[in-house]
């Protein structure tokens, strides 16, 4: 079980907007710590989308956008496109533990 | 462009041992930390552990998963860190990846990732 939880799933038609939420805790997002969000295409290594808990590497489109309050974060994804069907990771940094943590993954599905 | 490669996945039988490495290049290496990362298949991310830079006397961390079995170390004059897994088991098997933190921050990000190499534990 991740020390983060997203949906496993969350789905949405062409040109819809969906929303993936990232819970943590009060030794980790609740802390203070950045959330950043990646996402994965199967098979491929995970690529920077957000960082920052609301900023954009420069060519993601500004579909993506990100927030972050109290113990929480959302990834918002806009105008959903056939290509944006993948998956998509939260990770943080978890004071407890003393180390990073990921979220467990949610699939976006388009349909 | 900055750029990590995974060398060193293959086939280790239970109880094995296998030694990972990941080469950097475009970025001052010696200036920075190096992250682990595996995931299993169809599985989520996982995060095993760091080494920072010799600057801050090349500490590293590990998750509680592979504390005591896994090594982070790291050869500057070689732009290399390495992975040493001892004591694996089927449930080390995944994809494993190293990465760059854009600082020494626990609010870090990682950015970029290498492409992975895997490790199938299995008898």
């Amino acid at each position: 079980q991740s020390v983060l939880t997203q949906p496993p799933s969350v789905s949405g038609a062409p040109g819809q907007r969906v929303t993936i939420s990232c819970t943590g805790s009060s030794s980790n997002i609740g802390a203070g710590y950045d959330v950043h969000w990646y996402q994965q295409v199967p098979g491929t290594a995970p690529k920077l989308l957000i960082y920052g808990n609301s900023n954009r590497p420069s060519g993601v489109p500004d579909r993506f956008s990100g927030s972050k309050s109290g113990t929480s974060a959302s990834l918002d994804i806009s105008g959903l496109q056939a290509e944006d069907e993948v998956d998509y990771y939260c990770q943080s940094y978890d004071s407890s533990l003393s180390g990073w943590v990921f979220g467990g993954g949610t699939k976006l599905t388009v349909l | 462009e900055v750029q990590l490669v995974e060398s060193g996945g293959g086939l280790v039988q239970p109880g094995g041992s296998l030694k990972l490495s990941c080469a950097a290049s475009g970025f001052t290496f010696s200036g920075s930390a190096i992250h682990w990362v595996r995931q299993a298949s169809g599985k989520g991310l996982e995060w095993l552990g760091h080494i920072r830079s010799k600057a801050n006397n090349y500490a590293t961390a590990y998750a509680a998963s592979v504390k005591g079995r896994f090594t982070i170390s790291r050869d500057d004059s070689k732009n290399t860190a390495y992975l040493q897994m001892n004591s694996l088991k089927t449930e080390d098997t995944a994809v494993y990846y190293c990465s760059k933190p854009d600082s020494d921050s626990s609010s870090s990000k990682f950015d970029p990732w290498g492409q992975g190499t895997l490790v199938t534990v299995s008898s």
